[in-house]
């Protein structure tokens, strides 16, 4: 099992630039997550979803969009980039149930907008 | 809104020593879990507690509901243990800052 992947690792954006992130899971999770990591600050919830075609705002949800269309994916998007969301993005997934808050995260996706 | 602090926010320690990195938060959780971040930035998850004491090998956490808090404790400390560690009462997805331990040979 690959666990949790995202596309792509690395990305350079120009300010006003459109980009998805990419987020698989091969466990059959309900739960799908993505979260930013900013230096010296701790996880922040972005949007997450329940289900396949469900989707939640997080914490910090402004500037972002996603989608579940499949259960094993979960798309992050930036419409308009801008250079406050220079940051690391995190994917995770949970099974649900009695293990909900048991997340399984992927390696991170290091995006720079300048 | 569940507010997480973690103390302390960074510590350095000898090979050997024992550690402890305490977790408290505000509002009432039925979980926790502590995550561990490696300096190459992947994080894994180390436990997750929702009563009394969980151990695996060198790493011991434990929780007081009633109190909101919770501590991380490893024993025999080693320079692979130096991470970022994170805790996470998760009833609305809030992370703590994380603590940066670097354990010196």
């Amino acid at each position: 099992n690959a666990g949790v992947t995202q596309t792509p690792k690395f990305r350079v954006l120009k300010t006003g630039q459109s980009m998805t992130l990419l987020c698989a899971q091969d466990m059959n999770h309900e739960y799908m997550y993505w979260y930013r990591q900013d230096p010296g600050m701790g996880l922040r919830l972005i949007h997450y979803s329940v289900g396949e075609g469900t989707t939640a705002k997080g914490e910090v949800p402004d500037g972002y969009n996603v989608s579940r269309l499949k259960k094993q994916n979960f798309l992050l998007g930036l419409e308009s980039a801008a250079p406050s969301q220079t940051s690391v993005y995190f994917c995770a997934s949970s099974p649900g149930g009695a293990n909900l808050y048991e997340q399984y995260f992927g390696p991170g996706t290091r995006l720079t907008v300048t | 809104k569940n507010e997480v602090e973690q103390s302390p926010q960074n510590l350095t320690a000898q090979e050997g020593e024992f550690i402890t990195i305490n977790c408290s938060y505000s509002v009432g959780i039925s979980a926790l879990h502590w995550l561990q971040q490696h300096p190459g930035g992947g994080i894994v998850s180390l436990f997750m507690l929702s009563s009394g004491k969980k151990k695996h090998g060198r790493l011991i956490a434990t929780i007081n509901i009633q109190e909101k808090h919770s501590s991380l404790h490893i024993t025999a400390s080693h320079p692979r243990d130096s991470a970022v560690y994170i805790c996470a009462p998760s009833q609305d997805m809030r992370f703590g800052a994380g603590t940066r331990l670097t354990v010196k040979p």
